[in-house]
């Protein structure tokens, strides 16, 4: 079965701590994983790929196919980093996405 | 704007009537894509159509649920006989090519009393 787990609907943490949003997928094949972020009161949009190996806002992910895994991290988390996180991923089936239950990140001053 | 739009915003509507949600996508977005998100579910999966060939709707879910995507640009999301399963936010999103790269609009809220 085709499956994204986020196991923390709720990650609280201070500025300038680290942070990591955990993400596990379940797929039969080679599929494409993604992080998009939804800020308050703004649309869903994509923060990285996992192709690309970049850093967007400071924010890496790695893929990590033996333990199936494509977790989020960032090593000094800002106040303007608060908002709800979906991890994502897109098949070999024209790349409609399979998401996550989510993440709300909460980054305290 | 240059983003992908969606009308209404909101709709509220009775148990039992039909509704039709719209979505602009993006221009040259050859891909476009309907989601719904709802407490509970999450985000899913609905409909999917890429230029000319069929639809992949093997996220619709039920016959109640129907799309339609006109001249390769503006799309519609038709909804019959209403539940009240059925509030969410429908969202739909665009892409150049059909990957996992989406633009998304800002949703339909839509309520059913």
């Amino acid at each position: 079965a085709q499956r994204v787990t986020q196991p923390e609907k709720l990650l609280s943490v201070f500025k300038g701590a680290p942070v990591e949003l955990k993400c596990n997928y379940s797929y039969s094949g080679s599929p494409e994983l993604f992080w998009y972020v939804q800020y308050s009161r703004q649309r869903l949009q994509l923060l990285l790929r996992h192709i690309s190996r970049e850093s967007i806002k400071g924010f890496t992910a790695d893929l990590n196919k033996g333990e199936t895994s494509f977790h989020l991290k960032k090593p000094f988390a800002q106040e303007e980093d608060s908002a709800m996180y979906y991890c994502a991923l897109s098949g070999n089936q024209g790349g409609k996405l399979i998401f996550g239950q989510g993440t709300e990140l909460s980054v305290k001053p | 704007g240059a983003g992908v739009s969606q009308s209404p915003s909101n709709k509220v509507t009775e148990k039992g009537k039909d509704v039709e949600l719209r979505c602009d996508p993006i221009s040259g977005h050859t891909a476009l894509y309907w989601y719904r998100q709802s407490l509970g579910q999450g985000l899913e999966f609905l409909i999917y159509f890429q230029g000319n060939s069929a639809p992949d709707k093997s996220g619709l879910p039920s016959d109640r649920f129907s799309a339609e995507r006109t001249g390769g640009s503006v799309s519609t999301l038709t909804i019959q006989r209403t539940q009240q399963e059925d509030s969410a936010v429908y969202l739909c999103a665009s892409s150049l090519v059909g990957d996992g790269s989406q633009h998304f609009g800002d949703g339909t809220r839509l309520s059913i009393l």
